[in-house]
């Protein structure tokens, strides 16, 4: 079936740095994809949907200049945390949708980052 | 708007024994349902989904859920579990297809634990 790779996995970052998760659709086109955050015992909260070729659309209370989204192929999507604070400490999933009559969602493996 | 409430964080049950995972939605207009689970270290897989037609709906690894929509629940149920079955399990609603720009509303999820 399709598979949705997220990299890094795991990311442990200081304080004031800038950390990159990308998000790729490895044997489908992905026109659209959705990026998800989960604090431990929460629900996956959504962030943002990203379109190829476009400006992301963001969630009421997501900072866009924070978490800086760019779709630049149909098979990567890329999640940029700016200038991380402890308090950006979660997990972070992505989600592509294949097209087509049978479309479908697949999602990421996450990506938990911590920061120092 | 779309809200999904998982009533159990937690639920352990003994090998071979029945399991019912809650979820109860609230929505003003017609929704589709799903039901995904989460391996340690994984993505998302979609168990099961409904989308209209009969409202007994049968999934993966010998999963059923049932829509119900009088009492607005979409309950998640197998006759018998077996170890592997040990996961986090997330009931999400969507208002479309998973089509166009429409992403999930997930609930908090429910730790199923096997118990040998």
């Amino acid at each position: 079936g399709a598979v949705v790779s997220q990299h890094p996995s795991r990311v442990i970052c200081k304080s004031g740095t800038s950390v990159k998760i990308e998000c790729r659709s490895l044997d489908f086109q992905a026109t659209t994809m959705f990026w998800y955050r989960q604090f431990p015992k929460q629900s996956l909260m959504l962030m943002a949907t990203s379109n190829e070729g476009s400006k992301a659309t963001y969630e009421q209370g997501v900072e866009k200049d924070k978490f800086l989204i760019n779709h630049a192929s149909l098979t990567l999507s890329t999640l940029t945390v700016t200038s991380a604070h402890p308090e950006d400490s979660s997990f972070y999933i992505c989600s592509a949708r294949s097209g087509g009559a049978n479309e479908k969602l697949f999602f990421g493996s996450g990506t938990q980052l911590s920061v120092l | 708007a779309q809200s999904v409430t998982q009533l159990d964080s937690q639920v352990p049950v003994f090998e071979e024994a029945p399991v019912e995972l809650r979820c109860n939605y609230s929505s003003s207009v017609s929704v589709y349902l799903f039901w995904y689970v989460q391996y340690p270290n994984q993505g998302l897989q979609l168990l099961l989904k409904y989308l209209s037609g009969s409202t007994l709906v049968k999934g993966i690894n010998g999963f059923e859920a049932e829509f119900n929509k009088s009492q607005t629940s979409f309950h998640l149920r197998k006759p018998s579990v077996h170890i592997s079955d040990t996961a986090e399990y997330f009931c999400a609603v969507s208002r479309g297809r998973n089509s166009g720009n429409t992403p999930l509303v997930f609930g908090k999820g429910t730790r199923l634990s096997v118990i040998a």
